[in-house]
């Protein structure tokens, strides 16, 4: 079946803006998330969009959703070495979840 | 202090041999859920379970049992482990179906099956 599709790796230079992209699989899915992981940790929601919105902007996070090519992205301003980390996109479907393979984020200074 | 547990965090098995990993959460969330993590492919979901003895299979159920006997618990019992079972398990828990809630995720399991 289809996947829930991201880039594997993004190298951003500290102070940069940096966008991760994102296809998702299901039109119905209702709410599509952000996660970050970083190392030897759980995940950690960043964010979220319902379906009917095409932006969402949360602090230094702006997320972009284009309903018709089924394409998210999130794009991290003024990007931080703290910033260093794997994202997740994810889907849900009346409490069924699928997830990318995450975007591995290096922040050189 | 809010949480998810998980226990144990690290496990070396052999083939065949029954083992369940628990996980416990103390915000009596309706919400629970099983993933596992592979190198290359994210997350994928084992079962999750919207509230007391109702779970429902994810993405990837196969030689995965699970039950919610109580709102607080949701163990995960692999029967006969088989070594395509050597990954790293999460449970996560939220209020609702994980929507709009946050969906607070455990330390983790890391699962070797010799």
């Amino acid at each position: 079946g289809e996947d829930v599709e991201q880039s594997l790796f993004l190298s951003v230079r500290e102070g940069d803006s940096s966008v991760i992209n994102c296809t998702y699989t299901d039109s119905s899915s209702t709410y599509l998330y952000w996660y970050k992981q970083e190392p030897g940790a759980g995940l950690q929601l960043l964010t979220y969009i319902f379906s009917n919105m095409d932006m969402k902007q949360d602090q230094r996070l702006t997320v972009l959703l284009n309903k018709k090519d089924k394409h998210l992205s999130l794009r991290i301003a003024d990007t931080q070495t703290g910033d260093s980390a794997i994202y997740f996109c994810a889907e849900n479907s009346w409490g069924k979840f699928q997830f990318g393979a995450g975007t591995q984020v290096v922040v050189t200074p | 202090e809010a949480q998810v547990t998980q226990n144990p965090r690290y496990l070396i098995t052999v083939t065949g041999k029954k083992l369940t990993v628990t996980c416990s959460q103390n915000m009596n969330h309706e919400y629970m859920s099983w993933y596992r993590q592979d190198p290359g492919l994210g997350l994928r979901q084992i079962y999750y379970s919207m509230n007391v003895e109702v779970t429902d299979k994810g993405d990837v159920p196969e030689g995965y049992k699970v039950s919610r006997k109580e709102k607080r618990n949701f163990p995960l019992i692999l029967e006969s482990p088989s070594p395509n079972q050597t990954s790293l398990y999460f449970c996560a828990s939220s209020q609702g179906q994980g929507r709009t809630d946050t969906q607070y995720f455990g330390p983790g399991t890391r699962l070797t099956v010799l």
